[in-house]
């Protein structure tokens, strides 16, 4: 079966860029999209279509997918953004979550 | 700006069933498909399948073929999601979103529904 896999944490400095990478094989040749969740909250889209940003979400959110590994970026990284993100892709009718990281801003 | 409302939390003990509910506002219901996903205390979120509101199509994650189905009610933009045969790893928040969009990202969530198995 088709996986997705995710670093379980990612720690970065306030005003710093984060990267959180999603790996799956020839990923790059399906749409990946990124979620956010932050404790006792829903999932909140923050990315789709690989690149796509939902109204609403701010610019330093950004995208990209090639090959095996989707990223997703975050520029000027701020406290707000500590949470856990979630990369999804479908395979054949299914729809895979990656495990999800944590992302600590510190 | 679209809204979904889920039923409250439940309380089940093993081998009961349980049905949740998700209430749609704010848009269309029969233009969109309806998904659930769950995630287990502590866990990551777990894709449980999707309905196609508009035609009833339904696709369920291998795990839950058999114990899960899905369904809607056009006339009050309700959707539904039923488990059978509830186990103690079943206990979870199960949430409800809206598919969107020619590559099916979810758009919208609904608040999540806390069920818990227990004897």
């Amino acid at each position: 079966s088709y996986e997705l896999t995710q670093p379980p944490s990612v720690s970065v400095s306030p005003g710093q860029t984060a990267s959180i990478t999603c790996s799956g094989d020839k990923l790059g040749d399906k749409y990946a999209c990124w979620y956010q969740q932050k404790p006792g909250q829903s999932p909140l889209l923050v990315m789709y279509q690989d690149v796509k940003r939902p109204s609403g979400i701010p610019e330093r959110f950004s995208g990209s997918n090639s090959g095996n590994t989707a990223t997703l970026t975050i520029s000027g990284t701020q406290a707000m953004d500590e949470a856990d993100y979630y990369c999804q892709a479908w395979d054949s009718s299914t729809m895979i979550f990656g495990g999800g990281t944590k992302l600590t801003v510190l | 700006q679209g809204q979904l409302v889920q039923s409250g939390t439940e309380v089940k003990k093993p081998g009961a069933s349980v049905r949740v509910s998700c209430k749609a506002s704010g848009y269309t219901f029969t233009r969109y498909g309806i998904t659930w996903v769950r995630q287990a205390p502590g866990q990551g979120l777990e894709w449980m399948g999707w309905i196609s509101v508009n035609n009833g199509k339904t696709n369920y994650a291998q795990k839950l073929q058999g114990r899960v189905t899905m369904t809607t009610d056009t006339s009050t933009s309700t959707a539904y999601m039923e488990l059978r045969s509830l186990r103690s790893d079943d206990t979870a928040v199960y949430y409800c979103a809206r598919v969107a969009g020619s590559t099916s990202e979810f758009d919208y969530w609904g608040q999540g529904t806390l069920v818990t198995v227990s004897s």
